[in-house]
C-alpha cells in the first residue's frame, strides 16, 4: 500500500514568510508524528497526534510552530514568521497505534533565505 | 543527556566486509523500545528493526543480525557482506514507555560501502 506522503518535497522561503507543510499517513494509521533533522539539532521530535486525544506538543522549539491534524488524517505544520534557523528537513511518520513502529515519509526540505 | 549514542559518525569498508554499527542508551524505564532506521541518500528513513526491552534474543535477517544486550545498553548492528547498496546513514532509536510515542535518536553513523 501507499506509504506516508510529503508535500512539498522542497520549499524555499524568505524570512519572517509563514510555510505550511503537509503530512499524508498511511491510510488506516491513527498516530501520526511530526520530526525535525537538522545539521545541528539531528533528528528531533516535535509533535505527535493519537487519534482524538490532545497531541503531544512538547517537542515544537517555539510558539511560531504549530501543527493540526484534520478528520483524524492529513496533518499541517505551520511555521509563522520563519527564521534561518528554521532551515531543515521536517519528516513525518504515522504508526497504527501509539505503541506500534513509525513508518516516515520523504520528508520536506525548507531553505529559509 | 544523551540517551542514544553511536560514538561512530563515519565508517568506510570495501564490499563484502561484515561491519558493526554501535548504539548504546540510556533509560530507567523497564519497559522501552529500540529502533534501527536506515537513511539513504533518497533521505526517507526506512525502518529496519524493532526490539523491545523484554526480548533479548538476536535475530537475524538476511545479511543483517542485531545484537541487544540489556547488561552493556547496547543494540548494535551487524551487515554480512556488505555490498555498495548499504551505503546510508543508520540512526539507532529509544522509544521510553514514560516519554509517550516520541523516538528520540541518536546522531546516526555514515556508512559508505566502496567497490
Amino acid at each position: 500500500g501507499a506509504g506516508v506522503s510529503q508535500s512539498p518535497s522542497n520549499k524555499v522561503t524568505e524570512k519572517g514568510k509563514d510555510v505550511e507543510l503537509r503530512c499524508d499517513p498511511i491510510s488506516g494509521h491513527t498516530a501520526l508524528y511530526w520530526y525535525r533533522q537538522s545539521l545541528g539539532q539531528g533528528l528531533e521530535f516535535l509533535i505527535y497526534f493519537q487519534g482524538n486525544s490532545a497531541p503531544d506538543k512538547s517537542g515544537l522549539p517555539s510558539d511560531r510552530f504549530s501543527a493540526e491534524r484534520t478528520g483524524g488524517s492529513v496533518s499541517t505544520l505551520t511555521i509563522q514568521r520563519t527564521q534561518q534557523e528554521d532551515s531543515a528537513v521536517y519528516l513525518c511518520a504515522s504508526s497504527s497505534g501509539w505503541v506500534d513502529t513509525q513508518y516516515f515519509g520523504p520528508g520536506t526540505r525548507l531553505t529559509v533565505l | 543527556a544523551q540517551k542514544v549514542t553511536q560514538a561512530q559518525t563515519e565508517i568506510s569498508v570495501v564490499e563484502k566486509e561484515d561491519v558493526t554499527l554501535d548504539c548504546v542508551y540510556e533509560t530507567r524505564d523497564t519497559t522501552y523500545y529500540l529502533f534501527w532506521y536506515k537513511q539513504p541518500p533518497s533521505g526517507e528513513l526506512v525502518f529496519l528493526i524493532r526490539r523491545n526491552s523484554f526480548d533479548e534474543q538476536n535475530e537475524i535477517s538476511g545479511r543483517y543480525s542485531w545484537n541487544f544486550q540489556k547488561s552493556t545498553s547496547s543494540f548494535n548492528f551487524t551487515i554480512t557482506a556488505s555490498q555498495v547498496v548499504d551505503s546510508a546513514v543508520y540512526f539507532c532509536a529509544l522509544r521510553e514507555e514514560t516519554s509517550g510515542s516520541r523516538l528520540t535518536f541518536g546522531e546516526g553513523t555514515q556508512l559508505t560501502v566502496n567497490p
